[in-house]
């Protein structure tokens, strides 16, 4: 059973739509990071998120926080083809952190 | 390059057998996290290290092992390994411990036990 729950598990757009991401929990978390993952490469930092209810932007990624820190989500505006990867969210507890399933996000040309 | 070294990067070996994956942390970087990776289980958290000390321990076998040097590489050490062993092992660090900030990870070592 996963601490964190992603989905959807899998998403496939066309070049230009708009989609967004959930991970859900349970815990509450100290913060809470979003990931992007490419094949064969390890997770790279997107954000990282503290606060309830706070939200962060990041060209046309937008992240939130939600206020009980247990949720988060992840909205991408007019997606591209470089936006195609796995999506982890991770929260973090004392002193590790644990990663959701993730979401293998593929946009279309 | 995210400054998070692992080697090697592809690991073939057969059942039986024992290996050793090796990381060296981005510099400045204290804490170091093992993470096994496999299509059907996620990213799994092995174990961590500050500074040369165990800090915590997640679902790591007993046939693993690991330890974080004074100069703060870390190895991770897998023996009798099982067809099930396969998967990518990444190495993280980060220069507090916990991962309230994040972590940056390295490439990991794609292991194949045949």
């Amino acid at each position: 059973t996963q601490l964190l729950e992603q989905s959807p598990q899998f998403l496939s757009i066309q070049e230009g739509e708009n989609l967004t991401v959930y991970c859900n929990s349970s815990s509450v978390f100290s913060s809470l990071q979003w990931y992007r993952q490419e094949p064969g490469e390890g997770p790279v930092l997107l954000v990282t998120v503290v606060t309830g209810g706070e939200v962060k932007k990041l060209k046309r990624l937008t992240f939130q926080f939600g206020d009980a820190r247990k949720d988060s989500s992840l909205h991408i505006t007019a997606a591209q083809p470089g936006d195609t990867g796995l999506y982890l969210c991770a929260g973090a507890g004392n002193n590790d952190m644990r990663f959701g399933a993730g979401t293998r996000l593929t946009v279309k040309p | 390059d995210s400054g998070v070294t692992q080697t090697p990067k592809h690991l073939i070996t057969a059942t039986g057998q024992r290996v050793t994956l090796r990381c060296s942390p981005r510099s400045g970087d204290l804490s170091v996290y093992w993470y096994q990776q496999s299509l059907d289980q996620g990213l799994q958290f092995l174990i961590q290290y500050y500074n040369g000390e165990e800090r915590a321990k997640g679902n790591i076998l007993e046939r693993f092992s690991a330890q974080q040097f004074p100069d703060l590489h870390s190895e991770l050490n897998l023996s009798s390994l099982e067809l099930g062993d396969s998967a990518l092992y990444f190495c993280a660090s980060s220069v507090a411990s916990g991962g309230r900030y994040g972590y940056t990870f390295g490439s990991g070592t794609r292991l194949t036990v045949v």
